[in-house]
């Protein structure tokens, strides 16, 4: 079946410092990707998606390149502030059959000032 | 805001309780989904409605018992629930691809529920 593996949290970071949090996957076909963001008491929100390989997704400063090669989609920014701390989720959903979005377990992600 | 509004946003109940939580969606989409959100777990589906027929239950025991009234309303009716099933519970609404639209799902904020 489906599945999505992202690195273990927590990750602590200094503000202004690189992120890069690893997230892999296993499908069927060619799935769309996504990132969402969750901060703290909210539901998730959508940061950024591709839907084929070597799209590059982006918002607010983070990307991520569909990478089929390596069933990929890093997810990253090259300059983090306190306001990113929250979990980010990877997930993935099928491009055939239902709107089912398969998740990883999340990220939790703390910038220290 | 995301368009997606759940109540309550806190619950305490016992085992015996029955309560419902209740979603509704303002962005026009033709599809929601309840899902569960544990500690160290990843995003558990539980139940899917597009144009309000569900279209998929995964295994979810027969205590949680959802309802889709119409494309803007989303219920899960809650009865004799366990300790385990403590969580925070999400919906979400997307349009759904057979009617030409995105496959973004946005999500509520989410019950936080606690059983006792």
């Amino acid at each position: 079946g489906d599945s999505v593996t992202q690195m273990e949290g927590p990750v602590t970071l200094s503000e202004e410092a690189f992120l890069t949090i690893n997230c892999t996957y296993t499908a069927t076909g060619y799935p769309s990707l996504f990132w969402y963001v969750q901060y703290p008491g909210e539901g998730l929100q959508l940061l950024l998606k591709a839907t084929k390989a070597d799209d590059k997704g982006s918002n607010k400063g983070f990307e991520a390149t569909y990478r089929k090669e390596t069933t990929s989609f890093h997810l990253e920014k090259g300059s983090v502030q306190v306001s990113d701390s929250a979990v980010y989720f990877c997930a993935l959903r099928r491009n055939f059959g239902n709107e089912k979005l398969t998740f990883g377990t999340g990220t939790r992600l703390t910038i220290i000032p | 805001e995301t368009g997606v509004t759940q109540t309550p946003r806190h619950l305490v109940m016992g085992m015996t309780n029955k309560k419902s939580l209740k979603c509704e969606q303002h962005l026009g989409h033709n599809a929601m989904y309840w899902y569960k959100q544990s500690a160290k777990k990843p995003l558990e589906l539980m139940f899917v409605y597009s144009l309000e027929e569900r279209v998929e239950n995964n295994s979810v025991p027969s205590r949680f018992s959802p309802e889709c009234p119409n494309s803007s309303h989303l219920f899960l009716h809650l009865h004799t629930l366990q300790p385990e099933d403590s969580a925070l519970y999400l919906c979400a609404s997307s349009q759904a691809r057979g009617a030409g639209g995105t496959d973004t799902q946005y999500f509520g904020p989410g019950t936080r529920l606690t059983v006792l």
